[in-house]
């Protein structure tokens, strides 16, 4: 069972751009969405992260909207640059548990 | 500050062989975990601990052993490797779980290929 569902699996996004990753979850006791960034040949790292008494986060061009009552969550990117090519990871995790459990990525390829 | 170091960074086992991918951070992080990464399967947990001397199974357990005998190290070892298990394997650490908006700091990575 997927907990975690992402769309699209690859993004083309001309520079200037917006570029918007959608992730559904089915799990009410999700307590955490983070957003990990992930360059080719380095691990992910965080990007920025939501909590469900929020409907937005912002920093810099990153901003989540979290729709709470439909179980959806995404990232927008704002002015998408080159150097935002990369493959983006929603996740999502609960207070009880210390797992975290992953989308299966999307590839984003931000043309110059 | 080095992070989380994984070694090695590749390696190429035959069908059947066993081996150990090493992780260790140096930040005195409590929770350690390992996942594996597949093209379009995104990153799946395999095993977790959340303190020395306490490890537990995540969603693809089978085939692999994990210890925690130290708070630094979280070795992963692979029993008899099988084509099914050549990925990049990524250890991720963090403080508990209730500080969690530090998230996880993760490795660099293992490329393996059974061959």
């Amino acid at each position: 069972q997927q907990q975690v569902k992402q769309s699209p699996q690859s993004l083309i996004v001309q520079k200037g751009g917006i570029s918007i990753i959608n992730c559904a979850y089915e799990n009410t006791a999700f307590d955490y969405f983070p957003w990990y960034q992930q360059f080719p040949g380095k691990g992910p790292a965080l990007l920025i992260a939501i909590r469900p008494d929020v409907s937005e986060k912002k920093e810099g061009r990153f901003t989540i909207s979290f729709n709470k009552s439909a179980k959806q969550f995404s990232l927008h990117i704002m002015d998408s640059q080159p150097g935002d090519s990369a493959t983006y990871f929603c996740a999502a995790s609960m207070d009880r548990d210390d797992k975290i459990i992953f989308g299966k990525g999307t590839r984003l390829h931000i043309l110059p | 500050n080095a992070g989380v170091t994984q070694t090695p960074k590749f390696q190429v086992l035959k069908t059947g062989q066993s081996m150990t991918l090493q992780c260790a951070q140096d930040m005195n992080h409590e929770y350690m975990s390992w996942y594996r990464q597949d093209p379009g399967m995104g990153l799946r947990l395999i095993h977790y601990s959340v303190g020395a001397g306490i490890t537990d199974q995540g969603e693809v357990p089978n085939g692999y052993n994990v210890s925690r005998s130290t708070t630094e190290d979280f070795p992963l070892r692979l029993l008899s490797a099988a084509p099914s298990q050549t990925s990049v394997y990524f250890c991720a650490s963090s403080y508990s779980l209730v500080n969690r908006g530090i998230g996880y700091t993760f490795g660099s990575g293992t490329r393996l290929t059974v061959v």
